[in-house]
């Protein structure tokens, strides 16, 4: 199975700030990394495919990128709304599709 | 838009089964897509547990593959999740999911339904 490290853990930062989450795979995945947004109630939210494709409706404050076998998700300006938990997710290979272990984004 | 909805028992008993189903609302189950199970333990990351195509092709997570059985039910337009001999470490929140075919990630997912194992 494909391994995604993903880092930090948890993060706490002050709106307005640039907030980035990074996520390695065990191998290579080419631009098959997704990230989501997950908050408590509510259904997981698709935010990026395809390592750089911001899904229709994602405020452009979000976005991702990609080194090799290393991805960066990245928010511009952190605000209120934003609070929640992310997740890359690997969708390259045969399954299973696996997940990072998320990132917890607090408001400082 | 297609919306999916979780349902079933919120308690199961060690060593029995745990029974999901994914409503489907607004668009078809035998549309060109895998349905998906994704999991979510206490203090822990997202899980993928399996997915299921019109064509009646399974796959599984292998960590759960002896255990679990995912199925497409066409007249009722949903979808199921049936994991057996079931222990504490299942309890978890269960979401439904699917994602096209094709694009290689999930468009659209449920709002997760909670499900604890205990006696």
């Amino acid at each position: 199975d494909i391994q995604m490290t993903q880092s930090p853990s948890s993060l706490s930062a002050s709106k307005g700030d640039r907030v980035t989450i990074t996520c390695q795979a065990s191998q290579d995945i080419d631009n098959y990394l997704n990230w989501y947004q997950v908050k408590p109630g509510k259904a997981p939210k698709l935010l990026i495919y395809g390592a750089f494709t911001l899904q229709t409706g994602v405020p452009s404050r979000f976005s991702g990128s990609r080194s090799g076998t290393d991805f960066t998700f990245t928010i511009s300006s952190l605000q209120p709304e934003d609070i929640a938990t992310y997740y890359c997710q690997q969708y390259a290979h045969s399954p299973p599709y696996t997940f990072g272990q998320g990132t917890k984004l607090e408001l400082k | 838009q297609v919306q999916l909805q979780e349902s079933g028992p919120g308690l199961v008993k060690p060593s029995g089964t745990l029974s999901l189903t994914c409503a489907v609302c607004g668009g078809s189950i035998t549309s060109d897509n895998w349905w998906s199970w994704v999991r979510q333990s206490p203090g822990k990351g997202l899980e993928w547990i399996g997915e299921v195509h019109r064509s009646g092709t399974t796959n599984y997570n292998p960590s759960l593959k002896s255990r679990v059985t995912i199925s497409m039910d066409n007249s009722k337009n949903q979808f199921s999740l049936n994991l057996r001999s079931v222990t504490a470490a299942d309890t978890a929140l269960y979401y439904c999911a699917f994602a096209i075919s094709g694009q290689r990630y999930f468009d659209c997912w449920g709002q997760g339904t909670l499900v604890s194992v205990s006696s």
